[in-house]
């Protein structure tokens, strides 16, 4: 089965910019999307097909796909934006859902 | 305005069978293109794709559960229901479910319910 790595942590100051990624083997030749998950909240979809974001999103958020990592950018990271973020895939061979283990972002 | 909502037992016993409920609004199910998932979240662990039910009634589930899961819809009353038999302590976690969009080469998880906390003890 179809395996998403993403680091356990990543911490960042506040206005600087966080990248999370999400590996995968050839997953740059998959559509990637990230969802935001707030303590005791549902996700929530903040970047989808890569690169592409949800109405209402913030251009602060932005995503890249290529060769066997995708990456989730946030820049000028705010307070606000501490939360898990997972990405995930759909695998067409076997019309599976995949989730990566999810990355905990701080905001020192 | 997309709603989902989802309703269950929040405590079941070991080898009983989980039944849960999504009830849903803002969208037909009978729409070409769209499905409804299920997701859960043990505590403090990552996400897990359980099942989904397309508008075709076409049904997928994931390989580890699929001999324990089953998904129906019913149209009528805007709500897809996920069974799973022979429940144990290591399914406790909060379920989700979600309205399911795209196409067959990148479905993803557009709406979500606020998840439903299932504790599997006895």
């Amino acid at each position: 089965s179809y395996v998403l790595t993403q680091p356990p942590s990543v911490s960042v100051a506040p206005g600087q910019t966080a990248r999370i990624t999400c590996g995968g083997n050839n997953i740059g030749s998959k559509s990637v999307h990230w969802y935001q998950q707030k303590a005791g909240q549902a996700p929530a979809l903040v970047v989808y097909d890569d690169s592409d974001r949800p109405s209402g999103i913030p251009e602060r958020f932005s995503g890249s796909n290529s060769g066997n990592t995708a990456t989730l950018t946030i820049s000028r990271v705010e307070a606000g934006d501490e939360a898990d973020y997972h990405c995930q895939v759909w695998e067409s061979s076997s019309d599976h859902a995949v989730f990566g283990g999810g990355t905990q972002l701080t905001v020192l | 305005q997309v709603t989902l909502r989802e309703s269950g037992p929040a405590l079941v016993k070991p080898t009983q069978t989980l039944t849960l409920t999504c009830s849903f609004s803002g969208f037909l199910l009978s729409t070409s293109g769209m499905s409804v998932s299920w997701i859960r979240q043990p505590p403090g662990k990552a996400l897990e794709w359980l099942a989904l039910i397309d508008w075709d009634d076409d049904k997928y589930y994931s390989t580890s559960l699929r001999t324990r899961l089953t998904i129906s819809k019913v149209t009528s009353k805007n709500q897809v229901v996920l069974t799973m038999t022979n429940v144990d302590p290591v399914d406790t976690a909060t379920y989700y479910c979600a309205r399911t969009t795209g196409n067959s080469g990148w479905l993803l998880f557009d709406y979500w319910g606020q998840g439903a906390l299932v504790t599997v003890s006895s």
